[in-house]
């Protein structure tokens, strides 16, 4: 099946910090969604964005589907953003389903 | 925004006995799927449904699980008979179709015990 892979695994910032996360999948995608897992456990979707450049506030997102990778922007990160982040994309080959990466665990201090 | 809902958010069961989970997932989709997370890891695929029926499972989707759409709106997922290892958050989604997102549930934690 695709394989998602998510880097950095790990992420501290100082409370109004810029970061970059990165989504690689192994395979052409119909689907790639961007979530966040706050601490209840809530899987809280930021962006659908198989392709191109989504904006919504502080969080941007940009998909290169033909080189395979998905990057989520946070620019002035608040303590809020604490949590994982979850790239998950629908393989063009694989189903009809996501896959989800390991997910990156963002831990903001104030 | 419409939403998915899960009940219950907790369920603490006896190793054994059965447990069913349930969703409401959004009125116009056609699409329904649930997924599991065991604490810490990755979220993992376990079935999807569509025209009342299984369209796609996964192998940790054993004879221990079904599911089922009883009426126009519910879809639920039961684990016959409940091992520790069962013990996740358990998340329903659906989506309207194909070039769609997908909308999750917040979630049922289940605890084995």
């Amino acid at each position: 099946g695709i394989q998602v892979e998510q880097s950095p695994p790990d992420l501290i910032l100082q409370e109004g910090a810029n970061s970059t996360l990165r989504c690689n999948f192994s395979d052409s995608v119909n689907n790639l969604q961007w979530f966040h897992q706050n601490p209840w456990g809530q899987l809280i979707n930021l962006f659908y964005i198989p392709s191109g450049t989504k904006q919504n506030g502080r969080l941007s997102a940009t998909t290169v589907a033909t080189e395979r990778y998905s990057l989520l922007y946070i620019s002035s990160s608040q303590t809020t953003d604490s949590g994982v982040y979850f790239c998950a994309v629908e393989g063009n080959n694989a189903g009809n389903m996501l896959t989800f990466g390991g997910g990156t665990r963002l831990m903001v201090k104030p | 925004e419409p939403e998915v809902t899960q009940t219950p958010s907790h369920q603490v069961t006896q190793m054994g006995q059965e447990v069913i989970l349930r969703c409401v997932p959004i009125s116009n989709h056609l699409y329904f799927y649930w997924y599991r997370q065991i604490l810490g890891q990755k979220v993992e695929f376990l079935v999807s449904f569509y025209n009342n029926e299984i369209s796609e499972k996964s192998e940790i989707f054993d004879d221990q699980f079904s599911v089922e759409r009883p009426d126009g709106s519910n879809f639920t997922l039961k684990i016959r008979s409940t091992k520790l290892e069962d013990s996740a958050m358990y998340f329903c989604a659906s989506r309207r179709g194909g070039g769609y997102g997908y909308t999750f549930g917040s979630g049922t934690r289940l605890t084995v015990v």
